[in-house]
């Protein structure tokens, strides 16, 4: 089962910063935070991930909560073509497969 | 650097036919899960496999799926006498298998559709 509750949808004006909040509260120490998101039917596209301290690249920033049961993945400056559905998916490093929950539908409105 | 390669894209079967669906990992990955989508559902995991070896197959369904991953070669997922049910987005993704965060890529995905 998924370790991870999202919001089934969003809304995000474009252009502006578009915040997905994450709930993780039973993760482990070892485990990290990983981000993907989903355009169409796409395959899923990696976005950025964590363990405890706060991460940016090109794509994204990911806040991770002190106690770590909660991360924000920011998209700074959304556009049209950031419409997708976007999956936070916690887990332990090496060598296990991910766990696909629901998922938020982020619409990035023109 | 190539991504995660899969084909065919569109595979189309008619049942009790047999499917075969190939993945080559991005250069340097010995990693390879396999995930399938049904329509309208989120991607459920099937298997995970390192070269020559299944490390975990507690996704894939008792009969008629097999997979492998050959020293040479692409990932092959295996489906035979396929039924309605199993038409589907099949996805897969590959891994590094060595540090401590181990980021999958996923490839395009094979669509599977059994008439």
């Amino acid at each position: 089962d998924a370790k991870t509750t999202q919001p089934p949808s969003m809304d995000c004006a474009e252009g502006r910063a578009a915040n997905l909040p994450c709930n993780h509260s039973t993760i482990s120490g070892n485990e990290y935070v990983y981000w993907y998101r989903q355009i169409h039917s796409q395959g899923p596209q990696y976005i950025i991930h964590g363990l405890k301290n706060n991460e940016t690249n090109e794509m994204a920033s990911l806040i991770i909560t002190e106690d770590r049961k909660s991360s924000t993945l920011i998209l700074p400056h959304a556009t049209l073509r950031d419409t997708a559905v976007y999956y936070c998916i916690v887990r332990v490093g090496y060598g296990q497969n991910f766990v696909f929950g629901p998922g938020t539908r982020l619409s990035v409105l023109p | 650097n190539a991504g995660v390669m899969q084909n065919p894209r569109h595979l189309v079967r008619r049942r009790g036919q047999e499917a075969r669906l190939r993945c080559s990992p991005m250069k340097g990955h010995s990693h390879v899960y396999w995930y399938r989508q049904l329509p309208e559902e989120g991607l459920k995991f099937m298997v995970y496999l390192q070269k020559e070896n299944i490390i975990d197959e507690s996704g894939m369904p008792k009969e008629r799926f097999s997979a492998e991953f050959p020293k040479e070669g692409p990932s092959i997922l295996r489906i035979q006498q396929v039924v309605r049910g199993d038409s589907a987005a099949y996805f897969c993704a590959s891994s590094q298998g060595v540090g401590k965060s181990n980021e999958q890529y996923f490839g395009p995905g094979t669509r599977l559709t059994v008439t």
